[in-house]
């Protein structure tokens, strides 16, 4: 069965280290999602593509957080410099745009801990 | 904006018993959908029921089902026969145009044996 992967499953650095994280949705799906999900809250949305191309990234602290899907497959989401407020799980979802609509496969996920 | 909120931090049920977990969502928008999302512990989320808003009927799946509420813009789950294995954190989550997907809080469902 195709599955979201996402690597690293954790990930521990100190603050104002980079670190990035990679997700490779399922194929096909043309929408990707990249959440934020800190512990005991609901996941919340950072960047949304469709393709290549972001649709929303209002939510993305942008002056340290950056999401690029450059051929419209896998995706990377960086953040330089961390800060301790990042820690959290980093939640990668894809879609079938316009069809089964809300139906996000999500991956395991990459747990930051920021020291 | 679109808002869901889970009143429920935490529910329990006994294993073979009913229970509901409690939503309500506010959006301005008429074409809307509204989920039920389930994470297991340390397991990725999936998808648990889907309801379209234009529809009337309430979204049944096996042993989960909706009580789907549109003037008062409320989506509970019931679960029946509740299973050790539906112990989770459950999400409910809402959908508008763009494909943007909101979540609530989340509720944490015990199940005892």
């Amino acid at each position: 069965e195709a599955e979201v992967a996402q690597s690293p499953r954790y990930k521990i650095t100190e603050k104002s280290q980079a670190v990035a994280f990679w997700c490779d949705p399922i194929s096909g799906h043309a929408t990707l999602y990249w959440y934020r999900q800190i512990l005991g809250q609901g996941p919340e949305l950072l960047v949304q593509f469709q393709d290549e191309s972001v649709v929303d990234d209002s939510q993305l602290p942008k002056d340290r957080f950056s999401a690029e899907r450059l051929k419209g497959v896998d995706s990377t989401l960086k953040i330089q410099p961390a800060e301790l407020g990042d820690s959290a799980m980093y939640l990668c979802a894809s879609g079938l745009f316009g069809r089964q609509r809300g139906e996000l496969f999500f991956g395991e996920g990459s747990r930051l801990t920021v020291l | 904006a679109q808002t869901v909120t889970q009143s429920q931090p935490e529910m329990s049920v006994q294993e073979a018993e009913t229970v509901t977990l409690s939503c309500t969502y506010d959006t301005s928008e008429s074409d809307y959908y509204l989920f039920w999302y389930k994470q297991p512990p340390s397991r990725q989320m999936i998808l648990v029921i889907r309801q379209e808003a234009y529809k009337q009927q309430n979204a049944t799946e096996n042993r989960f089902s909706v009580n789907f509420q549109k003037a008062a813009k409320s989506f509970s789950l019931k679960i029946s026969d509740s299973q050790l294995g539906d112990a989770a954190m459950y999400f409910c989550a809402l959908e508008t145009s763009g494909s943007r997907l909101t979540f609530g809080e989340g509720t944490q469902l015990t199940v005892n044996p």
